[in-house]
């Protein structure tokens, strides 16, 4: 099976301007979540989706978005961006749930100017 | 907030010795992971301890958990270059109404030849 795929692998963006990334999770996952990535932060969970809803969600301002496709496949949004959005963002899949073994694609890194 | 505490924060080895890394937790769990994270890739999954098992095994990799204690240890025997990582912990946690993975800030593995 392929593995789970994001695009755009690298994005530099300037402060206010919005992004979206997108996420394919492996055939046959139905969870797809989304973590955002920094030196400060370490690792921090945005948000869960399942069956093209909205699961769980992390404690991230109203700015970090997301949503899922008949097919699974995700994109998650950013507006107005600020430069403490810089990161890697990485998105994972699994079976069921987020809270089994999650499938990591390569990242996005983000870079706000 | 971070569920997992990984400590060490950096561990520096040689080849062919062991490599053992501890994971403290806060909350009670249903099941407690090991990632790696080779620098800004995604993450890989390495293993799953359920909180009814103790201890678990999968090739180089020995995972002991505590649940009395809120800890977990990862052993790598005989180590190699190829071990040269970021390694995390993670647990499911649940609060405010949402499930989430949460993830410690790591320990940063570095085995030289």
């Amino acid at each position: 099976k392929a593995g789970v795929t994001q695009t755009p692998r690298y994005l530099i963006k300037t402060r206010g301007q919005q992004v979206t990334l997108s996420c394919s999770p492996i055939s046959g996952h139905r969870s797809v979540s989304w973590y955002q990535q920094t030196p400060g932060q370490g690792l921090q969970f945005l948000f869960e989706y399942f069956s093209e809803t909205q699961r769980n969600k992390g404690n991230f301002p109203g700015r970090f978005s997301g949503r899922q496709f008949s097919n699974s496949r995700s994109e998650m949004n950013v507006s107005t961006l600020e430069l403490g959005d810089s990161a890697l963002y990485l998105c994972a899949s699994s079976f069921r749930r987020s809270q089994e073994t999650q499938y990591f694609g390569p990242g996005t890194r983000l870079l706000v100017l | 907030s971070q569920q997992g505490e990984e400590d060490p924060q950096a561990l520096s080895i040689q080849e062919g010795e062991n490599a053992t890394m501890n994971c403290s937790y806060k909350t009670s769990i249903n099941n407690l992971q090991w990632y790696r994270q080779n620098s800004g890739r995604g993450l890989v999954h390495l293993i799953l301890i359920r909180s009814n098992e103790r201890e678990k095994h999968s090739g180089r990799l020995r995972v002991t958990l505590d649940t009395s204690k809120k800890s977990s240890s990862l052993l790598i025997t005989a180590s190699r270059a190829a071990d040269t990582a970021s390694y995390f912990c993670a647990t499911d946690s649940f609060s405010g109404g949402y499930n989430k993975l949460i993830f410690g800030a790591g320990t940063r593995l570095a085995v030289h030849p």
